[in-house]
Order: C-alpha cells, then sequence, then structure tokens
C-alpha cells in the first residue's frame, strides 16, 4: 500500500513566522500534489510537481513556495505565515501523469496561525 | 470553467440507501474517482470508474456515470454509522490533476 506520511497533524504559528510543512511518500511516486481543504471550498490546489526540481502552481499558489530536492519528498512553504492560511492541509501523491493515476493522501496537517 | 459540482450534504438513516450525486465538465476525462474523508483524517480512495463504462459495483457501492448528462453518482447499499463521512468525487486531467468537488456530508443516523 502506498503511504503518504505528513510530519505534523497539528500545528500552531504564529503571523509573520515562516513554515515548512514536510511530506514523503515511499512508493517512487513522480507526482506529488498539495492542497488546502476549508469549509464548504473543498480541495484548493496549492503547487504540485512533476519531478525532482520541478514546481508548478495550482490554482491558489500566493504566500506559499515549495522545495522537491528528492523524489521521496515534498515541503509546502508559508514564507510569513498569515492568519488568513489557518487551514487543513493535504498532501498527495500519483505514480504517473495520465492513465488512472488516483492519488494517494496522507492524514493532513491542521495548521492554526495565531 | 473548471467546476466539480455536488450537494453538500445528505442525511439517511441506517440500512438506507444513499446516493451521492456529481456532476462534471470535462467530457475528455477517462477517470472519475470517488473518495471518502473521515473526521480529522486525509482522503481514502473510494472507488473509480472508467469513462467508457455505465456502472461500476463493488460490494455495496455502485457507481453509475452518465456520460451524456456529465453526471456521476454513487450509491452506498444498506449505509451504516461508519459510512458518515465526507465523499468527494473528482475528475481526471491529462496533466495528472484531479479536479475534485466540494464535497458531500453524509450523516446516518441511527
Amino acid at each position: 500500500d502506498v503511504k503518504v506520511t505528513q510530519s505534523s497533524r497539528y500545528l500552531v504559528k504564529r503571523t509573520g513566522e515562516k513554515v515548512f510543512l514536510e511530506c514523503v511518500q515511499d512508493m517512487d511516486h513522480e507526482n506529488m500534489f498539495w492542497y488546502r481543504q476549508d469549509p464548504g471550498l473543498g480541495l484548493r490546489l496549492i503547487y504540485f510537481s512533476y519531478d525532482v526540481k520541478m514546481k508548478e502552481k495550482g490554482d491558489i499558489p500566493e504566500g506559499y513556495s515549495v522545495s522537491r530536492e528528492k523524489k521521496e519528498r515534498f515541503s509546502l512553504i508559508l514564507e510569513s505565515a498569515s492568519t488568513n492560511q489557518t487551514s487543513m492541509y493535504l498532501c498527495a501523491s500519483s505514480l504517473v501523469k495520465g492513465g488512472n493515476q488516483p492519488q494517494h493522501f496522507g492524514d493532513g496537517t491542521r495548521l492554526s496561525i495565531l | 470553467g473548471e467546476d466539480v459540482e455536488q450537494s453538500l450534504f445528505l442525511s439517511v438513516r441506517e440500512g438506507d440507501s444513499s446516493v451521492i450525486n456529481c456532476t462534471y465538465t470535462d467530457s475528455s476525462s477517462t477517470y472519475l474517482y470517488w473518495y471518502k474523508q473521515e473526521p480529522g483524517a486525509g482522503l481514502q480512495l473510494l472507488t473509480y470508474i472508467f469513462s467508457n463504462m455505465d456502472m461500476k459495483q463493488d460490494q455495496r457501492l455502485t457507481v453509475l456515470l452518465n456520460k451524456k448528462d456529465k453526471h456521476l453518482s454513487l450509491r452506498i447499499a444498506d449505509t451504516q454509522t461508519g459510512d458518515s463521512a465526507i465523499y468527494f468525487c473528482a475528475e481526471s486531467r491529462n496533466t495528472g490533476k484531479l479536479i475534485f468537488g466540494q464535497g458531500t456530508t453524509l450523516q446516518v443516523k441511527p
């Protein structure tokens, strides 16, 4: 089974802090994704990556950046956290582009910015 | 647009059937997925259907696809309290991205 592990289940940070959310997958997947989930808005794609050192903007990249130095790890960075970034953050991975490629999700990180 | 639409809430009694509906936008989507999210957890893949199929059955789950109307449904037979969760439909794109609906909260009353 695919295992996607997010480093923290709950995180509390202060406004203006630089925040790192880490995600690791153990199935040699090429694609990795970061979403945020807010009530009534479903999942919104922040950034994704098709390969090491590659990144693509999703629908709401403002205020975020990402890093993919190794294939198995995809980090989401909040450069200067703000209260409107309080949310549930979900990481996902999938094998390759195209075909039947469901995304496999981690358990999520609930981030609160005070 | 890119919207995938779902109703936000469904309430059923234990033992009844639940039907969760979804409309999608891209007729070229090759795969459509249903995910389940339990409280405080990530999304778990429940089932999927290939776009050249009309129906797929997997134990208590039945997926129906009407490609002409771009309508997808998930039927859960004999709904149990453990089925209470948020259910997301998603359509695939060639880019590897999935487009998700807003999620339907299923409440199962004993």
